[in-house]
């Protein structure tokens, strides 16, 4: 059973235009990290968020972690054919002690 | 040098065959996860193990069996393989950071095809 959900499951976009990426489950998360995969390559973690509320900026990323930790966001500002790429989320539960992979979002930059 | 290497990078093998697949880090982490990849699915968990003594099956651990050797290596097998198996496998590793927010350290993934 998939306890993450991520959207959209694939994005295409221009150069130079903004994009969101949203990841949600109906559990409260200990903490959430993102990830970034290139083709033949592992998943790279991002960022970790831990508090409810909290905003994290990677450069031109943004992150958001909901106010009840059950949701997240991924924002790419002006985007750039080098962000191309899958996008994972991976959130910890309570008591749990391992992570939970959303499905992914390709994200495809045009130049 | 790659923090976490895996091998081999990509097997072809026919239904029936046992195969291994290794991990090693010099990370010094002491927690390792074997993770499959399939198109619209995601990183499923296989088997992960906190310390050499400690090996736990993940959400998908049938028709596969692990090894932690040492500290530093972690084996994947396939005592035999079937078509259904053919997947990205990824090895990763992490430490009880912040929280125990267990952030992954992932190679960089072995092409499994099983014909």
């Amino acid at each position: 059973t998939q306890l993450l959900e991520q959207s959209p499951q694939f994005l295409s976009i221009q150069e130079g235009e903004n994009l969101t990426v949203y990841c949600n489950s109906s559990s409260v998360f200990s903490s959430l990290q993102w990830y970034r995969q290139e083709p033949g390559e592992g998943p790279v973690l991002l960022v970790t968020v831990v508090t409810g509320g909290e905003v994290k900026k990677l450069k031109r990323l943004t992150f958001q972690f909901g106010d009840a930790r059950k949701d997240s966001s991924l924002h790419i500002t002006a985007a750039q054919p080098g962000d191309t790429g899958l996008y994972l989320c991976a959130g910890s539960f309570l008591n749990d002690y391992k992570l939970s992979f959303g499905a992914g979002t390709t994200v495809t930059v045009r130049a | 040098d790659a923090d976490v290497t895996q091998t081999p990078r990509n097997r072809i093998t026919k239904t029936g065959k046992r195969i291994m697949l290794e991990c090693s880090q010099t990370k010094g982490h002491d927690r390792m996860y074997w993770y499959r990849q399939d198109p619209g699915l995601g990183l499923r968990l296989i088997y992960y193990s906190f310390d050499v003594k400690d090996i736990n099956k993940g959400e998908i651990s049938d028709g596969y069996s692990v090894s932690r050797q040492a500290q530093a290596k972690f084996s994947l097998s396939l005592e035999s393989a079937i078509p259904n198996q053919t997947a990205l496998y990824f090895c990763a590793t992490s430490d009880t950071g912040l929280a125990g927010t267990y952030e992954q350290y992932f190679g960089p993934g072995t092409r499994l095809t099983v014909t």
